[in-house]
């Protein structure tokens, strides 16, 4: 049973670029959360999808920024027109279905640097 | 919504030594507290959970210990060596949909 898969690992753009984060759950699993980690920091919470459905996207800046997990594919972060603040490792957890207080898988994460 | 606090930020300690680390969490509702170790360019992985029906639980070297009164729990690690210095990250879950709020972070570091 493969763990999350997250790819690319590594992802330099130019401001202004768009940058796609994909990101593929466990096998069975059908929740799928983002995590954005500044260096030397903590994890920050952008997003929480479910199959079709966004279930909060409270962490998630109102611009630029866009989540979906299809019914078919991985889990999409996208990010508009890069800017050098949105560098940092992006990180994708996924957890089975079931009441809160279920386990969640990380990724190894996305390295998004913009230039 | 929920608020997680850990102690201390950074933690040195002497191969062999014990390490403790606390956490405090602000929602009463909540049941479940995982701890995730990060290694250098690696995602978080989880090294072990508690539910809130227990008070402690123990994985060979690590344990967990849960107070629900007042609530905060702790990981505790024994006889340290030195491939467990990473950084060390609790978690709680929010509100009633389950995404995990994590505290900050505590960076280890076993000497040899």
């Amino acid at each position: 049973n493969a763990g999350v898969m997250q790819n690319p690992r590594h992802l330099v753009r130019r401001r202004g670029q768009e940058a796609r984060l994909r990101c593929s759950p466990m096998k069975g699993h059908s929740h799928v959360y983002w995590y954005r980690q500044l260096p030397e920091e903590g994890l920050k919470f952008m997003v929480y999808l479910q199959k079709e459905n966004i279930i909060d996207e409270s962490g998630m800046p109102k611009e630029r920024f866009s989540a979906e997990f299809p019914k078919e594919g991985p889990s999409i972060l996208r990010i508009q027109q890069v800017v050098r603040g949105d560098s940092a490792a992006y990180f994708c957890a996924s957890s089975p279905p079931g009441q809160r207080g279920t386990e969640a898988f990380f990724g190894q994460g996305t390295r998004l640097t913009v230039v | 919504g929920e608020n997680v606090e850990q102690h201390p930020s950074t933690l040195s300690v002497q191969e062999g030594d014990s390490a403790v680390i606390k956490c405090t969490y602000s929602d009463s509702a909540s049941n479940y507290f995982p701890w995730y170790k990060q290694e250098l360019g690696k995602g978080p992985q989880l090294i072990i959970d508690i539910r809130s029906n227990v008070g402690e639980k123990k994985d060979q070297r690590i344990a967990v210990t849960l107070n629900k009164t007042a609530k905060h729990f702790s990981l505790h690690i024994t006889e340290t060596q030195p491939e467990d210095s990473a950084v060390y990250f609790c978690a709680a879950p929010r509100g009633s949909q389950g995404n995990l709020i994590f505290g900050k972070g505590t960076k280890l570091s076993v000497k040899p």
